[in-house]
Parts: C-alpha cells; sequence; structure tokens
C-alpha cells in the first residue's frame, strides 16, 4: 500500500513550540506530499518533495525525507493557534494519493 | 483563479434515497478526485476521472459512482443510501491524474457534508 502513516496520532503543545509529525510508508514513493485540514474544511496542500530531496523549507516549516527509511517529517516552528488543525502525509505512487489519519495538532494559548 | 466549488454543502437525506454531489474543478484542471472522509475511517479514496474517464477506483460499493463532463466538472451519485454514508466527501482537482505532478498537488474543496438518517 501507499498510504502512509502519521504519527503520533495526536499532539497538544504550547503556542510558540515547535511541532514535529513523522509519517512512515511501505513503497517506493516519487515524492511525498504534506496537507493540512481545519476542521470541516478541505485539505490544504503545505510542501512536497521529491524522492531526490532531503530536506525542504516553506516559511516555517520544514519537511525532511529519508528514502532508505521510507520516513519523512514535518515541523511546525514557532507554532501559532492558527497551526490547529490535522495533517497528513501523502506518499506519491502509482496515480493515485493515499492519505492517512493523519495528526491531529492542538496548539494551546 | 476560483478554487475547487463543491455544492450543496449540507445535505440531509433518507436511508433508501439516493444523492447527487456535484464538484467544479480549478479552471484548467483535468483530474478530478472524490474522498469519503468519515472519524472512523479517515481519508478514503473513492475514485478519480481525467478527461472524462474513470482512472482510479477506490474499495467502493457499486453503489458509488461517478462522473465527469467534458467540463471537467464532475458528479458523485451514492444510491441507496446506508446510514454508514454519512460523511464528509471531498473533491480535489489537480492538472495531472492522481495529482501525480511536481508542479500541481491536489486542490481540494471544502466538501459536502452528507448526513444520513
Amino acid at each position: 500500500s501507499q498510504q502512509g502513516e502519521e504519527d503520533p496520532q495526536a499532539l497538544s503543545i504550547q503556542e510558540g513550540e515547535n511541532a514535529t509529525m513523522n509519517c512512515s510508508y511501505k513503497t517506493s514513493i516519487n515524492n511525498l506530499q504534506w496537507y493540512r485540514q481545519n476542521s470541516g474544511r478541505g485539505l490544504v496542500h503545505l510542501i512536497l518533495i521529491r524522492s531526490n530531496e532531503r530536506e525542504k523549507h516553506s516559511g516555517r516549516l520544514r519537511v525532511t525525507l529519508d528514502t532508505s527509511k521510507k520516513s519523512s517529517s514535518l515541523l511546525i516552528t514557532a507554532s501559532r493557534a492558527a497551526d490547529t488543525a490535522s495533517y497528513f502525509c501523502a506518499p506519491e505512487g502509482a496515480q493515485k494519493l493515499v492519505f492517512g489519519q493523519g495528526t491531529r495538532l492542538t496548539i494551546n494559548p | 483563479k476560483a478554487g475547487v466549488t463543491q455544492t450543496p454543502r449540507y445535505l440531509i437525506k433518507t436511508r433508501g434515497q439516493q444523492v447527487t454531489l456535484s464538484c467544479s474543478p480549478i479552471s484548467g484542471h483535468r483530474s478530478v478526485s472524490w474522498y469519503q472522509q468519515t472519524p472512523g475511517q479517515g481519508l478514503q479514496f473513492l475514485f478519480e476521472y481525467f478527461s472524462e474517464t474513470q482512472r482510479n477506483k477506490g474499495n467502493f460499493p457499486g453503489r458509488f459512482s461517478g462522473r465527469q463532463f467534458s467540463n471537467s466538472r464532475s458528479e458523485m451519485n451514492v444510491s441507496t443510501l446506508e446510514l454508514g454514508d454519512s460523511a464528509l466527501y471531498l473533491c480535489a482537482s489537480s492538472l495531472e491524474a492522481g495529482g501525480f505532478s511536481y508542479n500541481s498537488p491536489l486542490h481540494f474543496g471544502n466538501g459536502t457534508r452528507l448526513t444520513v438518517t
């Protein structure tokens, strides 16, 4: 299966702290994408990292990819209340993206 | 550009009825994918259409069907509704099939919340 599995399932931190979420997958991929979903809304694409890249930054987001371990991590620095959401990884394989259960991130004021 | 538009936003139906959901993709996007999201099962892939052809299909019963029109707009239909079909149905569009593109990942609508009573 191409599905990513996020860990932890839930994460609660204080505003200003950093949040790290992990994703593991089982088969070879071409790239891996991270998405965010606010409650009751659609998913929003955050960042895409290619299989030949090891690290990528976008604003307060930092994504790493280790293809040898079949894992990725998403780091959100200096968290804000607005970062409260569910985060999904989607390994991109043959023809379709398959999403995991996501990590539910809560930022406490 | 306008985003992905899904209508209606909310829908309440009775068991046994059928329902049709609509999705208008971002202009120029030819691929439309549908997902079902429930608290218990998470985000599950239903099917994907690209240039009016179904390219991929998830593991759902035949009661779930879809189609795509020449203008890339898509509809999904669920017949003989069951209580378990209550979910948020999300549509996503991309330039390429399956979001398989370095330049065009999936763009999601805000979904249709279907409640079956």
